[in-house]
């Protein structure tokens, strides 16, 4: 158990529809990383937050969007969903601003049908 | 920009056979390197890093070494077990691009057979 939680772990919706996913860091880490683990595209990043603000963005899509809260977890909300949306979303958190190692979180599966 | 390549797989072996999976990698500065495993339904573990040039990560009976002159960082186990079926992940994170982001390979996975 790496400490990092994510809700919820299986996600499935349709086309067109709006989700917001989940992630609670290690305690005492004060950054956060979204990942998306697709077939095709493999494991991607896609943002950073340290602290409750935006550090670093990856291959995010404009209909995703993350933010990250005074109590530091941290949402990401994806919108018009499309079928090749559907993948693994991954959270990972490290301690701060250099170069720690990162813990992932188990993921949430979203299906978009 | 950086980039990692591992061997493909899948990667069949059976128990106590010798383990070897390549990881090659390209940036631009002085990256870490990682080895993280994902075992069936569940997420991603780190299993072992290194820093610097000439560094020996290990855990569990892994091993790997950062190679700067080969930019290799090949993961070898001496004696695999069942147990370590799984999908191994090399990475790198790279100071030169101004973002703590992992940069992963494809993923390797492999299975051991009793």
């Amino acid at each position: 158990d790496s400490g990092v939680t994510q809700t919820p772990k299986h996600l499935i919706t349709a086309t067109g529809q709006r989700v917001t996913l989940r992630c609670s860091p290690r305690s005492g880490d004060l950054s956060v990383y979204w990942y998306q683990q697709s077939l095709d595209q493999g494991l991607q990043f896609l943002i950073q937050y340290y602290n409750g603000e935006e550090r670093a963005k990856g291959n995010i899509l404009e209909r995703f969007s993350a933010q990250q809260f005074p109590d530091l977890h941290s949402e990401l909300n994806l919108s018009s969903l499309e079928l090749g949306d559907s993948a693994l979303y991954f959270c990972a958190s490290s301690v701060g601003g250099s170069w720690e190692t990162q813990y992932f979180g188990p993921g949430t599966r979203l299906l978009v049908l | 920009g950086d980039s990692v390549t591992q061997m493909e797989g899948p990667v069949t072996l059976s128990e106590e056979a010798f383990l070897t999976i390549n990881c090659t990698y390209t940036a631009t500065g002085y990256p870490s390197l990682f080895w993280y495993v994902q075992y069936p339904g569940e997420g991603l573990q780190l299993l072992l890093k290194a820093t610097k040039a000439d560094d020996k990560g290990s855990n569990k009976g892994f091993e790997a070494t950062y190679r700067k002159e080969t930019t290799s960082f090949h993961l070898e186990k001496g004696s695999v077990q069942v147990s370590d079926s799984a999908v191994y992940f090399c990475a790198l994170s790279d100071p030169a691009q101004g973002a703590q982001k992992l940069v992963f390979g494809q993923g390797t996975r492999l299975t051991i057979n009793p």
